[in-house]
């Protein structure tokens, strides 16, 4: 069954480094999402992507942050000059539309900012 | 804002009961999607409604639009069944999914 993978699957990184974290989508979806988990906290939405660019980002996705698609199948989450409050449980997703269509997630990478 | 709401937050049952798991949202939606979080932490989407009832294997989501609430019903409920239930919903033409808390479900045996 086609998946959402992400890498890595856990980075520890020291506070003001850049760091980028990896999504493969599913290969035929359109729609990339990004979301963060503070830990014990819900699921907060980031960015959503479509024909390469922004189509809709919260106000939590300051200057920060930045999503590119580098080729066909990579995205990619950039975070410039990480905050220790940037720690969290990233989720990468991807759907074929965007209104009523499923949406599937990775596994998430968990970001450690020290 | 659309502001979601799930009921209970933490849930205890034992093996073969029936388990329900309600979400509320305030807002008028395009779709609600269930999602089970395990451990771990990665998410694996359960349903996608947008009106009515969906059932999958011993999992039935139903929804009512015009009291915007779903339900999640997990039948002869199984220790493996032991997650992180969450309900999420998209609001009109916009791309993202806006979460509950969650409700965390624990089956013994």
């Amino acid at each position: 069954e086609p998946e959402v993978t992400q890498t890595p699957s856990h980075q520890v990184t020291q506070m003001g480094q850049e760091v980028i974290l990896r999504c493969v989508p599913i290969s035929n979806h359109l729609y990339f999402y990004w979301y963060r988990q503070i830990l014990g906290q819900k699921v907060e939405f980031l960015v959503s992507f479509y024909n390469n660019e922004i189509s809709e980002k919260s106000e939590i996705f300051d200057d920060q942050f930045s999503v590119e698609r580098p080729d066909g199948s990579n995205f990619t989450l950039k975070i410039r000059s990480t905050k220790l409050e940037d720690s969290a449980m990233y989720f990468c997703a991807s759907s074929e539309g965007f209104s009523n269509t499923e949406a599937f997630f990775g596994q998430g990478t968990r970001l450690t900012v020290v | 804002k659309n502001e979601v709401e799930q009921s209970p937050q933490n849930l205890t049952a034992q093996e073969g009961e029936f388990i329900t798991i309600n979400c509320s949202y305030s807002v008028g939606i395009s779709a609600l999607h269930w999602l089970q979080q395990h451990p771990g932490g990665g998410i694996v989407s359960l349903f996608m409604l947008s009106s009515g009832k969906k059932k999958h294997g011993r999992l039935i989501a139903t929804i009512n639009i015009q009291e915007k609430h779903s339900s999640l019903h997990i039948t002869a409920s199984h220790p493996r069944d032991s997650a992180v239930y969450i309900c999420a919903v998209r609001t009109g033409t916009a791309s993202k999914l806006t979460f509950g808390t969650g409700t965390r479900l624990q089956v013994t045996l």
